[in-house]
């Protein structure tokens, strides 16, 4: 089974500092997709960072970063310079294939708080 | 403004009364999908669709029903909804490359559902 861990339940940080929020998976895939959404309180999904798997380099999105270690299959987010618009819900996101398509299969959340 | 629209967002219904929610996207993606996310268990796949005509089922397809008559729409049907389809709905879609790896998903604003 392909599943994504989110050990995390909620976190907190102060304003302008950095956070990491962590995520594993399990695949026996060699070729696949990882995703950070954020949820704020409107629920919308807004896509944070998306990670190749065949690419070695961190993805990085200004204040948003990866580090992902493939052999470790771990998957975390770093924000640095948090700011209160970062107070959200996030969601790692593995791509799994599913015959004869693919899913999104989600993490259960880290909801963060950034505070003053 | 590419975007994913779903209809209604807010919707009260009683138990076994058939009711559609409607997604449609202006962006020409071949892929669709409607996920629920419950407290507790992030967001879930129910079908998903790779094109026109084609559609298989997710992670929880029980007690719902999709269509995809035309490329920009993939309307969720519940032909008899009971309380424990109470939950918040997503409507995604994305470009579909190479035939094999999923591209960066969509999301609709989300459709909050309680079935009494």
């Amino acid at each position: 089974a392909q599943t994504v861990t989110q050990s995390q339940p909620e976190m907190s940080v102060q304003e302008a500092e950095t956070v990491t929020l962590s995520c594993t998976y399990d695949t026996s895939e060699n070729n696949y997709y990882l995703f950070w959404y954020k949820q704020p309180p409107s629920r919308q999904m807004i896509l944070v960072i998306r990670q190749e798997a065949y690419k070695q380099q961190n993805a990085t999105e200004n204040r948003f970063s990866v580090n992902f270690q493939k052999a470790a299959k771990s998957f975390s987010l770093k924000i640095s310079d948090s700011q209160l618009g970062d107070t959200a819900m996030y969601f790692c996101a593995f791509m799994k294939h599913v015959r004869p398509g693919y899913a999104l299969n989600f993490g259960k959340g880290t909801s963060l708080l950034v505070t003053p | 403004e590419a975007q994913v629209t779903q209809n209604p967002r807010y919707l009260i219904t009683v138990t076994g009364k058939k009711l559609t929610v409607t997604c449609s996207q202006n962006m020409n993606h071949e892929y669709m999908s409607w996920y629920r996310q419950d407290p507790g268990l992030g967001l879930r796949q129910i079908y998903y669709s790779m094109n026109v005509e084609v559609t298989d089922k997710g992670d929880v397809p029980e007690g719902y029903k999709v269509s995809r008559k035309e490329k920009r729409n993939f309307p969720l049907i519940l032909e008899s909804p009971s309380p424990n389809q109470t939950s918040l709905y997503f409507c995604a879609s994305s470009p579909q490359r190479g035939g094999r790896y999923l591209e960066t998903q969509y999301f609709g604003p989300g459709t909050r559902l309680l079935v009494l």
